[in-house]
């Protein structure tokens, strides 16, 4: 079956204080792992898309990496503005673009 | 530039009544096009897509169905309601020809009472 598990299932940190969010998965044939970051009462915005394992994107604090089996979402240097849900997602082959969506990670950065 | 419409923001509906929430994309055509809940606190669920007009794929049986009348209108549907259907519901589309993941709407928190 399909799958897609993120850890921790939340996670405090202080402004400054580094650290890294995990997306592990389970797909046939992945075509594209996806990073979505998520304000509370909002819909999910787009931050990255993967596609091989070795690959990496970044922007600003956020820089993305895959492998054959996880993803790493690593958050430099947070500011309290970084706090809020980061949702990862997988698109495999046959599956119509659909995207499975893990749990996410609840990220609260505190001053 | 590709804009997605939801509405209404939130809705609050007695068990029983009927529901009907509506999603318009702009800027965009033949798009694919996603409903998904979202429960407290845990991951999205979708529940119906569509690569077409009259095109729908239900992904899970559950009370709700969809309709896509126009090539930029998906519309998400009840005739009646549970408690269970509260959740905060989700609009998306994506291309067909290429791979740069969804765009989300702004979500619709429905509440059952």
């Amino acid at each position: 079956e399909d799958q897609v598990t993120q850890s921790p299932e939340a996670l405090r940190l202080q402004e400054g204080e580094s650290s890294s969010l995990n997306c592990s998965y389970t797909v046939s044939g992945l075509r594209g792992l996806f990073w979505y970051r998520q304000d509370p009462g909002k819909g999910p915005e787009f931050l990255f898309t993967l596609y091989s394992a070795g690959e990496e994107k970044e922007k600003e604090r956020l820089k993305a990496t895959l492998t054959k089996k996880e993803s790493f979402l690593h958050i430099t240097a947070p500011k309290p503005e970084d706090s809020a849900t980061y949702l990862c997602a997988v698109q495999f082959s046959g599956g119509y673009n659909k995207l499975i969506f893990g749990a996410g990670t609840r990220l609260a950065v505190h001053p | 530039s590709q804009t997605i419409h939801q509405w209404p923001a939130t809705l609050v509906q007695p068990v029983g009544s009927p529901l009907s929430l509506e999603c318009t994309v702009e800027g965009t055509s033949n798009p694919n096009l996603y409903w998904y809940r979202q429960a407290a606190g845990r991951g999205l669920q979708l529940l119906f897509y569509s690569v077409g007009i009259g095109q729908i794929s239900s992904e899970v049986p559950q009370n709700l169905s969809a309709s896509r009348p126009q090539d930029r209108q998906f519309i998400l549907s009840s005739k009646k309601l549970l408690l269970s259907d509260s959740g905060f519901y989700l609009c998306a589309w994506s291309g067909t020809k290429n791979n740069y993941g969804y765009t989300f709407g702004s979500g619709t928190r429905l509440t059952v009472v």
